[in-house]
């Protein structure tokens, strides 16, 4: 068990164009979280799946947002038409729901940086 | 709705001082409350969590934390500080057995710097 990946780990882009990220759970959790912190400021959640199911998205996730978890396995992350606004750090995390730990594990993030 | 306020935007401390790192935290439901670390250009790692078990909750490297429901705190301790402990400092809360998801509400992280 290698802990939860991300990839890429850092992504410049220009202005309008879109990106995704990947996110690779822990193999047995069932939960996958999706959080954004930018520059000097806490994680900010943004949307999470049990199994293949989006159950919640946050305000913060705007339309130009979408993310999915298809399998119930890894998670995409998907920004279309990018503003500089969007630059943060992405954070996904995952969860075994129904377990006593209640822990969420973080990935490494994905740096993104909108030029 | 929950929040988390965290006093202290930097906090400095010489190596083999205690270290206090405050939190304070509002929730509409019975809280769990976690201490996570980041260091620079990494994830966040869990130093320890509150789940309605014991007040005093110990963690890894050293650090301990206590609930206090009277005072809605749950600040983060170590008696004796490292170089190593030099990094970011968060404090978040979940809904507990309410559900909520599980999902994290954090503070704005608190930087702790250790001196020579």
């Amino acid at each position: 068990d290698t802990g939860v990946s991300q990839n890429p780990r850092h992504k410049i882009t220009k202005r309008g164009q879109n990106v995704t990220f990947r996110c690779d759970p822990i193999s047995e959790h069932n939960r996958l979280y999706w959080y954004r912190q930018t520059l000097g400021q806490g994680p900010e959640f943004l949307t999470y799946f049990q199994n293949e199911a989006q159950l919640e998205k946050s305000r913060l996730l705007s339309d130009r947002f979408s993310a999915e978890r298809p399998k119930g396995s890894f998670s995409t992350l998907e920004i279309q038409r990018t503003e500089q606004g969007d630059s943060a750090m992405y954070l996904c995390a995952s969860l075994r729901s129904g377990g006593l730990s209640y822990e969420q594990y973080f990935g490494p993030g994905t740096r993104l940086t909108v030029t | 709705a929950q929040s988390v306020t965290q006093l202290g935007s930097h906090v400095s401390v010489s190596e083999g001082a205690l270290v206090l790192l405050r939190c304070n935290y509002s929730s509409s439901v019975p809280p769990y409350l976690f201490w996570y670390v980041q260091y620079p250009n990494q994830g966040l790692q869990l130093l320890l969590k509150y789940t309605s078990a014991a007040t005093l909750v110990k963690g890894i490297n050293g650090f301990e934390a206590e609930f206090k429901k009277s005072e809605t705190s749950f600040h983060l301790t170590k008696p004796s500080a490292h170089m190593s402990d030099a990094a970011e400092y968060f404090c978040a809360v979940s809904e507990g057995l309410t559900g909520g998801g599980n999902k994290l509400t954090f503070g704005t992280g608190t930087q702790l710097k250790v001196e020579l």
